[in-house]
């Protein structure tokens, strides 16, 4: 069964950047689609980016606006999360998702990213 | 942008039938998958495309879809089911994934 596991989250300052890591086994990782979703303190689900198989196609939500990059080291089964410029409002567990089809089949347990002064 | 609408709790005795309702405009012509998420954990999928069910998931869950609403039923709902759901679609359109606004569960 596949597991993903994420890690890079912590505390940061407003304006920083910081970069998050899931790490996939048990599944082929180059062979799917992978994704970030987060979920603000006491708030709903929010899908963040996409990144196809092989890394060539992209997809980011609307909110994004350039902050965001999404990438994959498929020798490594790592997909990564590049967040730039961070507000108090990116506070957040981010979670690392597989998608098969167009949902999301298996689920990390999160990393939680908390910008504040 | 495609929004998805569903409401914000829903009560239900314990043995009784819960049904949790997520509206979009035509959202009857997508696929449309459901999550439950307990306190402090990840996401499950329990339905996927409208109404099939991953391994695992007991038959007492089930959805449908039509015309402006999916629904995601608890048959014979038990202490265990109470969680928050959201339901989902991937929109073809703009190639993002939108997720419902989620619905409180509480079994009374």
């Amino acid at each position: 069964e596949a597991q993903l596991l994420e890690s890079g989250g912590g505390l940061v300052q407003p304006g920083g950047s910081r970069r998050l890591s899931c790490v996939g086994s048990g599944l082929t990782f180059s062979n799917y689609v992978m994704s970030w979703v987060r979920q603000a303190p006491g708030k709903g689900l929010e899908w963040v980016s996409a990144i196809s198989g092989s890394g060539g196609r992209t997809y980011y939500a609307d909110f994004v606006k350039g902050r965001f990059t999404i990438s994959r080291d498929n020798s490594k089964s790592t997909l990564f999360l590049q967040i730039n410029s961070l507000r108090v409002e990116d506070t957040a567990v981010y979670f690392c998702a597989k998608i098969f089809g167009d949902k999301f089949d298996y689920w990390g347990q999160g990393t939680v990213v908390t910008v504040s002064s | 942008s495609y929004v998805l609408t569903q409401p914000p709790s829903v009560s239900v005795a314990p043995g009784q039938t819960a049904r949790i309702s997520c509206g979009g405009s035509n959202i009857g012509i997508i696929s449309v998958h459901w999550y439950q998420q307990k306190p402090g954990q990840a996401p499950v999928l329990v339905v996927y495309d409208d109404s099939d069910r991953p391994s695992g998931i007991p038959e007492r869950f089930s959805g449908s879809n039509s015309g402006n609403t999916a629904t995601l039923t608890i048959s014979r709902v038990e202490a265990g089911d109470e969680a928050d759901y959201y339901c989902q679609v991937w929109n073809r359109n703009t190639d993002q994934a939108i997720f419902g606004t989620g619905t409180k569960v509480t079994v009374l």
